[in-house]
């Protein structure tokens, strides 16, 4: 059973240009989360969504950041027009649909460098 | 709403224990452990969802006081595997809010 899969795993982008990241949760989850790290610091929790739908997009910057999770397919964060600022490492992790339990797994991470 | 983790850092010797706390100003429902080894992901350890809990994983356990809004990760006689950065999460609202994590450094 393969784990949460992220691709890329190293990401070197140019400030204005766009970042996409991919998230493919395990098999069987259906609700996904994407976090932020920053050397040295904690995890900040950005969006979770479910299959087609975002739940809370509540740690999201308003501007520039979006993220979708189609019927088919990863789900996708997208960065536009970065700046130097963005740059960190994004974990998603997914969970099981069952209630009651929301251990999370996560994937091994995209890390982006904006020059 | 940040959870609140000490010590930030702690050095052991092999072979000794150490405890981790995490404490809220808010009512926890659930509090959730993880491991992350510098440039990896966050490893799984436990979920504690009802108070008065306890989890164990091999000589990893972990108490939660609901009363007290806190959780305490203990490590028993560490191995040199254990070293890493040890976050506590709880969750609101169907996300996780994590501290800013505890270093654990287990040396020979």
């Amino acid at each position: 059973n393969a784990g949460v899969m992220q691709n890329p795993r190293h990401l070197v982008r140019r400030r204005g240009q766009e970042a996409r990241l991919r998230c493919s949760p395990m098999k069987g989850h259906s609700h996904v989360y994407w976090y932020r790290q920053l050397p040295e610091e904690g995890l900040k929790f950005m969006v979770y969504l479910q299959k087609e739908n975002i739940i809370d997009e509540s740690g999201m910057p308003k501007e520039r950041f979006s993220a979708e999770f189609p019927k088919e397919g990863p789900s996708i964060l997208r960065i536009q027009q970065v700046v130097r600022g963005d740059s960190a490492a994004y974990f998603c992790a997914s969970s099981p649909d069952m209630t009651g339990n929301n251990e999370q797994y996560f994937g091994p991470g995209t890390r982006l460098t904006v020059t | 709403q940040q959870p609140v983790q000490s010590p930030q850092a702690v050095i052991l010797r092999e072979g000794e224990d150490a405890v981790i706390n995490c404490s809220s100003s808010k009512a926890l429902y659930s509090v959730h452990w993880y491991r992350q080894k510098h440039g990896e992901a966050p490893v799984f350890l436990m979920i504690l969802l009802k108070g008065g809990e306890q989890k164990g994983h091999e000589k990893i356990s972990a108490s939660f006081n609901e009363k007290k809004q806190q959780s305490s990760l203990y490590l028993t006689a560490s191995q040199l595997s254990y070293s890493g950065t040890y976050f506590c999460g709880t969750e609101i609202s169907e996300k996780l809010v994590f501290g800013k994590g505890t270093k654990l450094t287990v040396n020979p």
